[in-house]
């Protein structure tokens, strides 16, 4: 199975700054990879697919990039809705399989 | 809008079976592939199984193979997961899924769980 790490594990920033996720896949994944936004008590919310297309209605500040085996989630202008945990998620092939999720608060 | 709807879960003996179903709606049930995520107490997502939209395939995460079984019945709209020989390690909220397209294995809509739990 394809491992995916994700740092850091847990984050707190002020709102306006700027935030960056990083995600490594264990091999290739070229750009096979998502990313969720859980927020408490929620289920996850697709954010992003092929890493870097925002899905619908998901505001502009939130962008994703990278391709084979380094990929990052960036938030720019950090808002108080915001505060969740992120997971990247390779779809490469099966088995699909997560991170392990970072934790973002507001400071 | 799409809706997911857990249902089935519950305290169940190790070794003993228990049966897991999703009713779904808001979408075209039959276009799409199914999946069942877990997550264990303090731990990560686990993805379980998938069914294509037609149930034509069915694959299983290795943890379980050999002891659950995904199906789906199209003419209710309705996802379902067999559990057998459970053991604590299946402890876990359990996600219907929805897949992206018909077999994509990224997910657009996730239900909100339904709680297995099974004493050590």
């Amino acid at each position: 199975d394809i491992q995916m790490t994700q740092s850091p594990s847990s984050l707190s920033a002020s709102v306006g700054d700027t935030i960056t996720i990083s995600c490594r896949a264990s091999e290739d994944i070229t750009k096979y990879l998502v990313w969720y936004q859980r927020k408490p008590g929620k289920v996850p919310q697709l954010l992003i697919y092929g890493a870097s297309t925002l899905q619908s209605g998901v505001p502009s500040r939130f962008s994703g990039s990278g391709s084979g085996t380094y990929f990052t989630l960036t938030i720019s202008s950090l808002q108080p809705e915001d505060v969740a945990t992120y997971y990247c998620q390779n779809y490469n092939r099966a088995p699909p399989t997560f991170g392990q999720g970072t934790k973002v608060e507001i400071k | 809008q799409v809706q997911l709807v857990e249902s089935g879960g519950g305290v169940v003996q190790p070794g003993r079976s228990l049966r897991l179903s999703c009713a779904a709606s808001g979408f075209t049930f039959s276009n799409h592939g199914l999946h069942w995520v877990r997550q264990a107490p303090g731990k990560g997502l686990e993805w379980v199984a998938v069914i294509w939209y037609d149930g034509s395939s069915k694959y299983y995460a290795d943890s379980v193979k050999g002891r659950f079984t995904i199906s789906r019945d199209n003419s209710k709209n309705t996802l379902y997961l067999q559990m057998d020989s459970l053991s604590a390690e299946d402890t876990a909220v359990y996600h219907c899924v929805k897949d992206r397209y018909s077999s994509s294995y990224y997910f657009d809509n996730w239900g909100q769980g339904t709680l297995v739990t099974v004493p050590s």
